[in-house]
């Protein structure tokens, strides 16, 4: 069974704060990418990544970075919290070779609350 | 830019049929996909969309129509759980790295 694992399900941390989320998938799959999803904006996409060491923004890169040293795991950095990324954050990763419908595997999410 | 709208709420009977409508205003677009997400739980593919028409996947099925900017997932034989979100997302390109999620409908089914 395909696998993506999101390290927390749930994380609280201060403003100011320097956050870690981090994303493991054991599919071999070389594109990696977080979202973020809060009510009534549905899925946003933040960063992704086409393969190892590889990124590029997505919709709403803004306060956020990404690190994509090995294969398989991808991190989202939170440099400086803010209460405004208060939010559901998810992981996704598919083949790079996955056929016309690029169907993404997710995680089951980080909630993070920034206080 | 990308705009998907779908309904936010729905309600159906157990063992009705319902359909869950999205239209689109993109700058590019390859195909149209599908996903539920239960509470608390991950976003899962259902299907994909890339040529007009009716794709049907057991009591689930997707339809595209490119000239309308229009699709719906249609789901039978409504079971309990089926209530979740349901979200459709537009693919602008063959690689698919920018798909744009729509903001979800979230599907109540009652006895």
């Amino acid at each position: 069974d395909v696998k993506v694992t999101q390290s927390s399900r749930y994380l609280v941390k201060r403003t100011g704060e320097k956050v870690f989320l981090e994303c493991v998938q054991d599919m071999d799959h070389e594109n990696m990418f977080w979202y973020r999803q809060d009510p009534g904006l549905g899925l946003r996409l933040i960063y992704f990544s086409y393969d190892v060491k590889m990124k590029e923004k997505g919709d709403i890169p803004e306060g956020y970075s990404v690190s994509r040293e090995k294969k398989e795991r991808f991190s989202l950095i939170l440099e400086s919290a803010s209460t405004n990324q208060t939010s559901m954050y998810l992981c996704a990763s598919r083949w790079l070779f996955s056929g016309s419908t690029g169907e993404l595997f997710f995680g089951e999410g980080s909630r993070l609350t920034v206080l | 830019g990308q705009s998907l709208e779908q309904p936010s709420e729905v309600t159906a009977v157990e063992g009705a049929i319902v359909q869950i409508n999205c239209t689109y205003q993109t700058s590019g677009f390859y195909g149209l996909s599908w996903y539920q997400q239960h509470d608390g739980g991950a976003p899962t593919f259902l299907s994909y969309n890339g040529l007009d028409g009716l794709e049907e996947t057991g009591r689930f099925s997707s339809f595209l129509s490119r000239s309308d900017s229009y699709g719906y997932l249609l789901l039978q034989e409504l079971q309990m759980k089926d209530s979740a979100s349901y979200f459709c997302a537009v693919s602008p390109n063959f690689g698919n790295e920018k798909l744009t999620f729509g903001t979800g409908t979230r599907l109540t089914i009652i006895p």
